[in-house]
Formats: C-alpha cells, sequence, structure tokens
C-alpha cells in the first residue's frame, strides 16, 4: 500500500507568478483535500476533490483552483502569486464514503514567494 | 464553524515524564479526531484516530481519550523520550467532510 506523495518538495517562486503541486492519493483513497499551513499556524482547509469536482472549499480566493484525475491524483494551482501565499501545502487523501476512517496526509510542499 | 483549542501551546519537559496534551472543540457533531505528529518543515503522521463512539484509544505509549458530549480530547504519553519533540495537532472530522485542526503544541523533551 503506497502512501501520500507530494512535488516537489520545495520551490522558490516570485510574486505574480504561478505554481502547479502535485498529490498522489493513497492506494484505495477515492478524495484529495488540500491544506495550506503557514508558518507556527494549523492546516487551513482550501478545498476537496472527489470524482474530479471540487466537493467543498475553504476560504481562499477562486485563484486558488484544482484538478482531480481518474487515478485520484490531483493537482493544485495558484495563479498570481502573493508574498503571503509563503506556506506548506499539504495534501491528504481519504474515502468519502468512508467519513470514519482517518485521513493520510503527504509530507508536504515548501513554498516561498520572494 | 468548528474551532479547535489547543493547550498549551508549548510544552517543555524533561525526559521520562509523562504528560498530556489538550483539545478543545466546539461542534460535538463529528464522525472522528485525529491526533497527528509533525516534526520541522515535514509532513503529518497520523498517531491516533478515535472514533466518536468511542472514549479512548491506545497506541504503545500513546493514549488518547474522547469526551464528545464536553468538546475535549487528551493525548497521554507515557514515559517522554526526546525523540517525541515534535508539534502535536488535533483534527476533527466534522460534516462538512473536511479538517478542522487546532493550532498545535509544541513539545520539546529534554535528555
Amino acid at each position: 500500500e503506497t502512501g501520500v506523495t507530494q512535488s516537489p518538495t520545495h520551490l522558490i517562486k516570485t510574486r505574480g507568478q504561478q505554481v502547479t503541486l502535485r498529490c498522489s492519493s493513497q492506494s484505495g483513497h477515492n478524495t484529495v483535500s488540500w491544506y495550506q499551513q503557514a508558518l507556527g499556524q494549523g492546516p487551513q482547509f482550501i478545498f476537496q476533490y472527489y470524482r474530479e469536482e471540487e466537493n467543498g472549499r475553504g476560504n481562499f480566493p477562486p485563484r486558488f483552483s484544482g484538478l482531480q484525475f481518474p487515478n485520484y491524483s490531483s493537482e493544485l494551482n495558484v495563479n498570481a502569486l502573493e508574498l503571503d501565499d509563503s506556506a506548506l501545502y499539504l495534501c491528504a487523501s481519504s474515502l468519502l464514503d468512508s467519513p470514519f476512517l482517518g485521513y493520510t496526509f503527504g509530507s508536504g510542499t515548501r513554498l516561498t514567494v520572494v | 464553524k468548528q474551532e479547535v483549542t489547543q493547550i498549551p501551546a508549548a510544552l517543555s519537559v524533561p525526559e521520562g515524564e509523562n504528560l498530556v496534551l489538550n483539545c478543545s472543540f466546539t461542534d460535538s457533531a463529528i464522525y472522528n479526531l485525529q491526533w497527528f505528529r509533525q516534526d520541522p518543515g515535514k509532513g503529518l503522521t497520523s498517531l491516533l484516530l478515535i472514533q466518536s463512539s468511542q472514549r479512548e484509544q491506545t497506541s504503545g505509549r500513546l493514549n488518547a481519550s474522547l469526551d464528545k458530549s464536553s468538546g475535549r480530547s487528551t493525548l497521554y504519553i507515557a514515559a517522554s523520550q526526546p525523540g517525541d519533540s515534535a508539534t502535536y495537532l488535533c483534527a476533527v472530522r466534522s460534516g462538512a467532510n473536511n479538517l478542522f485542526f487546532g493550532t498545535g503544541t509544541r513539545l520539546t523533551v529534554i535528555p
């Protein structure tokens, strides 16, 4: 059973640029969620994808968008990067149909916007 | 909206001591509560998952309790070791199908 993998592990972008982060879900999971964790804070929910559709969204602007693919992997895209977007981005997979099961998280992508 | 609070924000203990981390949440309509460990700059490692119908879960030196009616959970760590030094996060899974996190407790175990 493979876990959740994220790529890249680190990247540096310039304000105004666009970035794409990638996530492969754990085998057997059909739902992917993305979280943003600023330094010293708990993770904040960005959005969730199920069956290739957005299935819930937190308080993030539309320049944060995502995709889910038929193999349940996912991308997070952020346009027009701002300095405050610097954070650890975490991907988590789960089974939407089984809310009593837990979430499995990846190791995260550290994004620095300069 | 679900709000999760963790107390204390930071804790420093000598090696071998038993300790308790606290988590409280405002909405008792949860599916489960999950405790995670996070090392600096790293992802989240799941420690314990406790269902809303359960009172406690144990894994090795870790024991998590849940009192859903009062909106509280505790994580008990027995015989702490320097390797336990990390940030511990609790998260509740509510009906909105996402996790609500606390801000964590940063634990330092002094050799």
